[in-house]
């Protein structure tokens, strides 16, 4: 079974306008941590914003917020008031912290292509 | 920058081939990721070291491998190249506490003819 599902191959969006990138995950580890990550098309990825499983409140990182829906197992990223900038690869990923330790690897989605249009 | 530095850039090859792919992680950082990101398969995790150790592997082929040096370096070594094996090859780096968010580097991309 996939660990990350991301439904979404593309996505489009307005300037100004907020979307909702979604994801699911796939897990039986009580501890884990959500991440995801941009990829612009210069290839470089670029991390946005951390949920870790046991967090209270949703996170969020200037106009990134991470959706955390524990019981469904989903994590959507929003993104309030995109910019044309935003434009690129979106990719979800989990780790399974594995006795506590962080140290583990990264279950990567496929992505998501976010085009924002003026 | 990212801190993590990652050469060469870009790399052709010919099928058949040997090429060594080298990463520099974040100073502080001890532990290395590396990754393979081609169109069919996605992010694929190949191999992790921790502090000169292998930590976790992943889907690498016998054909590769890799290591990490006293100074935290890392190189991956592809033999023995296919077609296939053409895609953008990153390394990350992470200190191993907190969150441990890993930071990437701007990757290789290997093209093989």
């Amino acid at each position: 079974a996939q660990k990350i599902t991301q439904t979404q191959p593309g996505m489009f969006v307005q300037e100004k306008e907020a979307v909702t990138l979604d994801c699911t995950y796939d897990t039986s580890d009580p501890s884990y941590g959500l991440f995801w990550y941009k990829q612009p098309s210069s290839g470089e990825m670029i991390f946005l914003i951390y949920q870790g499983s046991y967090d209270q409140q949703n996170a969020t990182e200037g106009r990134y917020s991470l959706n955390f829906q524990k019981a469904r197992k989903s994590a959507n990223l929003v993104i309030s008031a995109s910019q044309l900038g935003d434009s690129a690869m979106y990719f979800c990923a989990m780790r399974e912290l594995d006795r506590g330790s962080t140290l583990g690897r990264l279950y990567f989605g496929r992505g998501t292509q976010l085009t924002v249009w003026p | 920058d990212s801190g993590v530095t990652q050469t060469p850039k870009h790399l052709i090859t010919a099928t058949g081939q040997r090429v060594t792919l080298r990463c520099s992680p974040r100073s502080g950082d001890l532990s290395v990721y590396w990754y393979q990101q081609s169109l069919d398969q996605g992010l694929q995790f190949l191999i992790q070291y921790y502090n000169g150790e292998e930590r976790a592997k992943g889907n690498i082929l016998e054909r590769f491998s890799a290591q990490q040096f006293p100074d935290l370096h890392s190189e991956l070594n592809l033999s023995s190249l296919e077609l296939g094996d053409s895609a953008l090859y990153f390394c990350a780096s992470s200190e191993g506490s907190g969150a441990n968010v890993l930071t990437f580097g701007a990757g290789s991309r290997l093209t093989v003819l």
